[in-house]
């Protein structure tokens, strides 16, 4: 199974800051038909999660553009280039290049 | 507005049953593979398993191989999950999930329900 490492695993950032979270496969992304399917998920405090971004950097519609997925074969790096109160939330990195689909363990994203 | 409707957690001992059900408008469901995802409480997300539209592929996670069936009801637009032989570490929210579509747009886990609670104690 392609494992998903991020880091860090909690993450306090004043508002107004960037944040950044890293998301490490242990095998690449890469699938056959030259696309890289790596997705990123907001998971809100007792909410369903939302997909953010797909396929590294493509926005899902109603995704605010300072998030910015970027990265390649097995390091990606999810963005937000200045934190809101409505940031706060666990995001999760997703490969769904190979069989099982695997998650990361979570990056809680807190207001300092 | 694509809508996914979960229903049929609860509480059931070890060594029980449960079927979950997943009830979807909003999109053509059967054009659609479909997912079930789950979450223990206050941990992480864990794909479960998957149905192609046809219901000719069927996927499992290994910790649910032989115990879980995943099934559908195109006429129904209803997707189901059938969990025997439950363990505690099956408790958690079971979402359903879109997976790929034929039109082509990347669409798996672009909508997901509110989920559905299974506890599994005694």
């Amino acid at each position: 199974d392609v494992v998903m490492t991020q880091s860090p695993l909690s993450l306090p950032v004043t508002l107004g800051q960037p944040a950044s979270i890293s998301c490490r496969s242990s095998q690449s992304l890469v699938y056959s038909d030259g696309n890289t399917y790596l997705s990123w998920f907001q998971q809100r405090p007792g909410q369903s999660p939302r997909r953010l971004i797909y396929k590294v950097s493509n926005w899902d519609s109603g995704v605010p553009d300072r998030f910015s997925g970027s990265g390649s074969g097995t390091d990606f790096t999810l963005k937000i280039s200045r934190v809101e109160a409505e940031d706060v939330a666990v995001y999760y990195c997703m490969q769904g290049a190979q069989w099982p689909y695997t998650f990361g363990q979570g990056t809680k994203l807190e207001i300092k | 507005e694509v809508k996914l409707v979960e229903s049929g957690g609860g509480l059931v001992q070890p060594g029980g049953s449960l079927r979950l059900s997943c009830s979807a408008s909003g999109f053509t469901f059967s054009s659609y593979n479909m997912n079930w995802v789950r979450q223990p409480p206050g941990k992480g997300l864990e794909w479960v398993s998957y149905i192609s539209t046809t219901t000719s592929d069927t996927k499992y996670v290994d910790s649910v191989k032989g115990r879980f069936t995943i099934s559908r009801d195109n006429a129904k637009n209803s997707l189901y999950l059938q969990m025997s032989s439950l363990r505690d570490e099956d408790t958690a929210v079971y979402y359903c999930a879109r997976d790929w579509g034929d039109n082509g747009a990347y669409t798996p886990f672009d909508h997901w329900g509110q989920g559905t609670l299974v506890t599994v104690s005694s």
